[in-house]
């Protein structure tokens, strides 16, 4: 298993300012990745997390919004920039190994954003 | 979109009875998973099954695959309140790395 510990748990942010948010795993990983999930919603994923080069994003999600840093295999951090109300979701950061199939998450920071 | 779809959204029951949800998908998979979420916490993976496998049990849990019909189904039986939450079926399909999942199904176990 993989153990992660995922920061801040929740937050609540006025609108136009970022918030970083931390996922530090146990062991080294490949492949990490952030989900976002609006109120209600199935999981979406922003992008990709790549050690040593460029996120990978997914459609309709830009490193200008959603920056990411991978600077080894056991951190990364998905920042929300110049956030809006609509950005009000769990962002939830998750790993997957080598060696096994499924993904391990986080416990997902809980942000509100007025 | 890629993304599955899960019924029924929510499904509220007595404590000792069975739950039971679907999820159908649109891709071929390698193989399909279940996830559970606890207040909009994280995600804990239940039980994965493969494309070649029909069926899988894991104590309480049953899963079963139709591969024709790209659909899954995720049995609870004996339900306790403990089993309350979101569950999420997710597939990994035969191409590139992400995972998609499915819209969710809410389950409340009444005590």
């Amino acid at each position: 298993s993989a153990v992660i510990s995922q920061k801040p748990s929740r937050d609540i942010c006025q609108r136009g300012t970022s918030l970083t948010i931390q996922c530090q795993v146990d062991s080294q990983v490949t492949m990490m990745f952030w989900y976002r999930q609006q109120p209600g919603q199935s999981l979406t994923l922003i992008a990709t997390a790549n050690q040593g080069s460029e996120a990978t994003y997914e459609s309709g999600f830009v490193i200008d919004k959603f920056p990411i840093s991978r600077p080894n295999l056991t951190f990364s951090t998905l920042t929300v920039s110049n956030m809006s109300p609509e950005d009000s979701s769990i962002y939830l950061c998750s790993v997957e190994r080598a060696d096994n199939e499924k993904l391990f998450f986080g416990s997902g920071t809980q942000l509100s954003v007025l | 979109s890629q993304q599955g779809e899960e019924d029924p959204q929510a499904l509220s029951i007595q404590e000792g009875e069975n739950a039971t949800m679907n999820c159908s998908y649109k891709t071929s998979i390698n193989n399909l998973q279940w996830y559970r979420q606890n207040s909009g916490r994280g995600l804990v993976h239940l039980i994965l099954i493969r494309s070649n496998e029909r069926e899988k049990h894991s104590g309480r849990l049953r899963v079963t695959l139709d591969t024709s019909k790209k659909s899954s189904s995720l049995l609870i039986t004996a339900s306790r309140a403990a089993d309350t939450a979101s569950y999420f079926c997710a597939t990994d399909p035969n191409t590139g790395n992400q995972f998609y999942f499915g819209t969710g199904t809410s389950l409340t176990v009444i005590p």
